[in-house]
């Protein structure tokens, strides 16, 4: 089955920091681009970071960058957020998104998220 | 930054009726060089992810109902969704995927009235 399965979530204090994970299967994880995406509760859809098929270049929305850095391991067939210095507002459900194969910017396949709350 | 800005917030419309959202870039996300607008639109039902539905503005997904459809260019564009199912009910999204940061809009709630 082709499907993206995130961990990781979970409690965390501000300043602290959290390792999320995505798992693939059922594709050639190495082919696609990657990304995160997260909602906050009851809240829209905000693109998060991106990383090309060999993890060659990365790219953040603004509230993040130099917070959240994104790798993959194409060897392991893993994507990773790192989230340090972790705010209040980054509270929300993060899912793995894989990019379309034309076009990475794009999101064919979603995993079913995990849930961040940064609260002390 | 591109701004979406989806209208309406939400909708009810009534089973077998059509339903259609709008969405407006604060800049043309047409791509001059292949004619291409980069523009897609995602279904997110209750409990779910998103889905992607439409890109290009007007390709939809494989194994998505031709009741969907995606029209426009430039900076405006419209999801008409033709006849509305009960598994319709969800919140659309539109994202541009132009220039970075990738942008969705707010969201469009449909309900059954």
């Amino acid at each position: 089955e082709v499907q993206l399965v995130e961990s990781g979530g979970g409690l965390v204090q501000p300043g602290g920091s959290l390792r999320l994970s995505c798992e693939p299967s059922g594709f050639t994880f190495s082919n696609y681009w990657m990304s995160w995406v997260r909602q906050a509760p009851g809240k829209g859809l905000e693109w998060v970071a991106t990383i090309k098929s060999d993890g060659s270049d990365k790219y953040y929305v603004d509230s993040v960058k130099g917070r959240f850095p994104i790798s993959r391991d194409n060897a392991k067939n893993s994507l990773y957020l790192q989230m340090n210095s972790l705010r209040a507002e980054d509270t929300a459900v993060y899912y793995c998104a894989r990019g379309a194969l034309r076009h990475g910017w794009h999101f064919d396949l979603w995993g079913r998220g995990t849930l961040v709350i940064v609260s002390s | 930054d591109i701004v979406m800005t989806q209208s309406p917030d939400s909708l009810a419309v009534s089973l077998g009726e059509r339903a259609t959202i709008n969405c407006k870039s604060s800049q043309s996300v047409l791509y001059s060089s292949n004619n291409e607008n980069y523009l897609g639109w995602y279904q997110q039902k209750p409990g779910q992810p998103p889905k992607l539905l439409i890109n290009w503005a007007s390709t939809r997904e494989s194994g998505v109902p031709d009741r969907f459809s995606g029209s426009g260019s430039g900076t405006d564009f419209t999801l008409t969704i033709s006849s509305l199912q009960a598994e319709d009910v969800a919140v659309y999204y539109c994202q541009q995927y132009l220039s970075t940061p990738l942008t969705f809009g707010g969201g469009t709630k449909v309900e059954i009235q």
